[in-house]
């Protein structure tokens, strides 16, 4: 069966500071893969998705950035951090063509 | 406009109540739909798929009116473990596959 990782878990991180959040997807080869973003009480905000390695669009103009060095690996980045960038970052996988996203646990960022 | 619009409640009903939950998207080359369920500070977790002849899991079922643009979730007999926020999900069938979410409708279901 298919699982994925996310970590850390939590995060506390005083602004200007640079940032690497990890996934990793197991069980699947050739996945899609996604970051969202969910700012306290409100929905899921899509910053990059992938289709394969090196493969990399982002939805939203911001001050981060993602990465697929390895099929199953996604990595999303900042070189120094926002007050703004606090929220719940999630990671998801699918396979290819519109399918159900299956979620990380999570990784809850919060910027001081 | 939103691309995907849900009540956001919170809709607060007694055990053993049957609630109904709604959701209207924007874009008509929207191909599959599906519910995920929220528990607070945990990821969503897929609920079901929405079907245009609709779709029964148990207590829950959801039905797609593609030409209204409209889905809907239906629980009955609710049970306190029902109590999560329901996210609606649109998906364009490309290769990417993006999905647009709703912001949630809350339920509390109380004893």
């Amino acid at each position: 069966s298919q699982t994925i990782h996310q970590w850390p878990a939590t995060l506390v991180q005083p602004v200007g500071s640079p940032l690497s959040l990890e996934c990793t997807v197991e069980g699947t080869s050739n996945p899609n893969l996604y970051w969202y973003r969910q700012a306290a009480g409100r929905g899921l905000q899509l910053l990059f998705y992938s289709v394969g390695i090196g493969q990399i669009s982002s939805e939203v103009p911001q001050n981060l950035s993602a990465s697929r060095p390895q099929d199953r690996q996604f990595i999303l980045s900042s070189k120094k951090l926002l007050l703004s960038d606090s929220g719940f970052y999630l990671c998801a996988w699918s396979v290819s063509g519109g399918r159900e996203q299956f979620f990380g646990p999570g990784t809850r960022l919060t910027v001081l | 406009r939103k691309e995907v619009e849900q009540d956001p409640g919170p809709f607060n009903v007694p055990e053993g109540a049957t609630v109904a939950f709604n959701c209207t998207y924007s874009n008509s080359a929207s191909q599959s739909f599906f519910w995920y369920r929220q528990d607070c500070r945990k990821e969503p977790k897929l609920l079901m798929s929405v079907y245009s002849s609709g779709n029964e899991d148990g207590r829950f079922t959801a039905q797609l009116n593609r030409a209204s643009q409209y889905i809907s979730l239906l629980i009955r007999d609710s049970k306190l473990s029902d109590s999560a926020t329901y996210l609606c999900v649109v998906t364009f069938n490309t290769n990417a596959g993006k999905s647009t979410f709703g912001d949630g409708t809350t339920l509390t279901v109380k004893p």
